[in-house]
């Protein structure tokens, strides 16, 4: 099994384009999220989603749209990219059982926004 | 909002020494988890304590979590140098969907 992955894992972004991160999990989890982690910062949690076709927003949404048509993919779109976007993004995902609480990380995309 | 706190920042230590990080947060929990984050890696998922234990072991950590004081500690024992890595406590306030709540983490140097 591959676990989490995302794609791509580095992109430079000139102020106001857009773009689309994949994550894509191959466990059947139910349960998905999109984080960003700043220097100093911690993780922040952006959008998430509990199922296929639902998504909810988190922490820090603004600026960010998400997209779960399939359950095992997690898109998380920029619109009009700014600098403050410019972050390491993370997605994870989890099985809805309720006795099993770990999230399972991708191994981030870098994104840079000038 | 960041629930937790993590003491220290930073630590640098000698193989075979044992590295203790502390995690502070705000609100009631149902569990608390921590991870570690390898450079430029994502998060691995290291050990869960819910809020109904005090301690708990997995080979060379130690976890303890005092719910009065809203406080949490992470002991690794006879640290190596593959433990070089940053560490994160998360604190989840349900079970099943966890919206979790990352620290800030603590950056471990473990020197051969």
């Amino acid at each position: 099994n591959a676990g989490v992955t995302q794609t791509p894992k580095f992109r430079v972004l000139k102020t106001g384009q857009s773009m689309t991160l994949l994550c894509a999990q191959d466990m059947n989890h139910e349960y998905m999220y999109w984080y960003r982690q700043d220097p100093g910062m911690g993780l922040r949690l952006i959008h998430y989603s509990v199922g296929e076709g639902t998504t909810a927003k988190g922490e820090v949404p603004d600026g960010y749209n998400v997209s779960r048509l399939k359950k095992q993919n997690f898109l998380l779109g920029l619109e009009s990219a700014a600098p403050s976007q410019t972050s390491v993004y993370f997605c994870a995902s989890s099985p809805r059982d309720p006795t099993y609480n770990e999230q399972f990380f991708g191994p981030g995309t870098r994104l840079t926004v000038l | 909002s960041q629930q937790g706190e993590e003491d220290p920042q930073a630590l640098s230590i000698q193989e075979g020494e044992n590295a203790t990080m502390n995690c502070s947060y705000k609100t009631s929990i149902n569990n608390l988890q921590w991870y570690r984050q390898n450079s430029g890696r994502g998060l691995v998922h290291l050990i869960l304590i819910r809020s109904n234990e005090r301690e708990k072991h997995s080979g060379r950590l130690r976890v303890t979590l005092d719910t009065s004081k809203k406080s949490s500690s992470l002991l690794i024992t006879a640290s190596r140098a593959a433990d070089t890595a940053s560490y994160f406590c998360a604190t989840a306030q349900n079970t099943g969907f966890q919206k979790l709540v990352f620290g800030t983490g603590t950056r471990l140097l473990v020197s051969p």
